[in-house]
C-alpha cells in the first residue's frame, strides 16, 4: 500500500496564503481522489475538499485544492488565511481495493 | 441539513462492553455508506469500517476486523460501534461520518471520546 506524507506543522500570519502538501509515495497521485478535512478543537471535522479540487458548499473559496503529477503530490492552499483558519488539515485517499489511507496530518498555526 | 449527532463521553474499565451511536438527519439514511473514524491522543486518523444501513453490508478495515462490531438501525437512523472487551489501547476519539460513494467523507459527527482506565 501507499503512503501519504505532510508536513508535521506550518505556521504563517494572518492574511498570507499557506500551501500544505500530501505526497503520495507509490503509484500516481492522479489515480485516485484526494480529500482534505479540517480538524479543529472543540468543533466537528469538516470536510473543505474533495475529488481533489472540489469544494463543498458552504467552504469559503479561500480553500483550494490541486494535483501535481511531477511531484506525485496533492496541496490545500489557503489564502487570506483567519485565525479561524488554524487547525489540523488530513488529505486521505484510497488505493484500488478503496482501503482508504490517511495522511499524518498538518497541524496549521495562524499567529 | 445533514446532522450527525454522537453519542457521550464514556469512562470504562479494561474488560467492559461498550457501544456508541450516531444518530443520523437530514438525508435518506439507508442510502449511504457511514464510517467509523478513529483518533488516538496526538495521532493520525484511521478508518475503521463503513456500513451501508441499506443491506447492513458492512467493511472492516484489516486492523479493526475483529476487534469491533459496526451496525445500523435503519428505523431510527442510527449508526453503532460496538466492543465487547475494551483494553486501554481503545482510548481515542471516535468519529461517525456519512460517506459519498465509499471513499469520501461528506459530513462528519462531533467525536465521542472513549477513555479505558483502571
Amino acid at each position: 500500500n501507499f503512503m501519504l506524507t505532510q508536513p508535521h506543522s506550518l505556521s504563517e500570519s494572518p492574511g498570507k496564503t499557506v500551501t500544505i502538501s500530501c505526497t503520495r509515495s507509490s503509484g500516481s497521485i492522479a489515480s485516485k481522489y484526494v480529500q482534505w478535512y479540517q480538524l479543529r478543537p472543540g468543533s466537528a471535522p469538516s470536510t473543505v475538499i474533495y475529488e481533489d479540487d472540489r469544494r463543498p458548499s458552504g467552504v469559503p473559496d479561500r480553500f483550494s485544492g490541486s494535483i501535481d503529477s511531477s511531484s506525485n503530490s496533492a496541496s490545500l492552499t489557503i489564502s487570506g488565511l483567519k485565525t479561524e483558519d488554524e487547525a489540523d488539515y488530513y488529505c486521505q485517499s484510497y488505493d484500488t481495493n478503496n482501503h482508504w489511507v490517511f495522511g499524518g496530518g498538518t497541524k496549521l498555526t495562524v499567529l | 441539513e445533514v446532522q450527525l449527532v454522537q453519542s457521550g463521553a464514556e469512562v470504562k474499565k479494561p474488560g467492559e462492553s461498550l457501544k456508541i451511536s450516531c444518530k443520523a438527519s437530514g438525508y435518506s439514511f439507508s442510502s449511504s455508506w457511514i464510517g467509523w473514524v478513529r483518533q488516538m491522543s496526538g495521532k493520525g486518523l484511521e478508518l475503521m469500517g463503513i456500513i451501508y444501513p441499506g443491506d447492513s453490508d458492512v467493511i472492516y478495515s484489516p486492523s479493526f476486523q475483529d476487534q469491533v462490531t459496526i451496525s445500523a438501525d435503519r428505523s431510527i437512523s442510527t449508526a453503532y460501534l460496538q466492543w465487547r472487551s475494551l483494553k486501554a489501547s481503545d482510548t481515542a476519539m471516535y468519529y461517525c461520518a456519512q460517506i459519498r460513494g465509499i471513499t469520501i467523507v461528506d459530513y462528519w459527527g462531533q467525536g465521542t471520546l472513549v477513555t479505558v482506565s483502571s
